[in-house]
């Protein structure tokens, strides 16, 4: 299988613009879509991106995914940096070959 | 509004098998979704453990899939994760969630429930 790397931690300032990428190891980043999820403490996991750039119903416009072939990478922006976005960040998708399900090591947010 | 709720015993011994169970409400789980079971160790990453489809069909995390077997009660409408001989490093606050597939592949993950922590002492 491949791996998804995400930078381990960032940080920006209110109100600011932030993006958190998520590498393929190996294979293209366009054979399976991609997902993005928020990870606070005490609260379920929830979607912030799903097939690559589609936002669940509720999530609001200052989150965005994208895909970038030439880097095989998927990004997720967050705009307008609020302090409720600090969370952790984790990057998933799926081996269309084995069926496996794969996250990535996740991105911890800071927003100060 | 669909729910989930994960349902276990917390401790254990190692060695073990930890039995849990995912009762769903808002929603039959017989229908177009799959099912499965995430977890998080303590101060680690997000790892997926097995995933059922809505015809039974399972897929498992490789490292897992000699201790893991995933099944559903449709009677109950419920989702369980059994895995066996349990140590330390099974330690973890284990998520039950729906699964949108995608051409037979378990694809985006929602929603997710609350969680079960469970421990394994050694």
């Amino acid at each position: 299988n491949f791996m998804l790397t995400q930078p381990q931690s960032m940080s920006e300032s209110p109100g600011k613009t932030v993006t958190i990428s998520c590498t393929r190891s190996s294979g293209s980043i366009v054979s399976s879509y991609v997902q993005w999820y928020q990870l606070r403490p005490g609260s379920a996991p929830t979607t912030v991106i799903y097939e690559d750039n589609q936002r669940p119903y509720g999530v609001p416009d200052r989150f965005s995914g994208s895909i970038d072939s030439s880097s095989n990478s998927a990004s997720l922006t967050i705009s307008g940096l609020r302090t409720e976005d600090e969370a952790d960040y984790y990057c998933q998708t799926y081996d269309i070959s084995t069926h496996v399900v794969l996250f990535g090591g996740g991105t911890t947010l800071t927003v100060l | 509004q669909l729910q989930l709720q994960e349902s276990g015993p917390g401790l254990l011994k190692a060695s073990e098998t930890l039995s849990l169970t995912c009762t769903v409400s808002g929603d039959s789980i017989i229908g177009r979704y799959f099912w499965g079971w995430i977890r998080q160790s303590p101060g680690k990453g997000l790892e997926w453990i097995a995933t059922i489809s809505h015809s039974g069909k399972t897929y498992y995390n490789p490292s897992l899939k000699s201790r893991v077997a995933i099944s559903v009660d449709t009677s109950k409408n419920q989702v369980s994760l059994n895995l066996g001989s349990v140590t330390a490093a099974d330690t973890a606050l284990y998520y039950c969630a729906r699964q949108y597939p995608y051409n037979w592949n378990p694809n985006w993950v929602d929603p997710w429930g609350q969680g079960a922590l469970v421990t394994v002492s050694s």
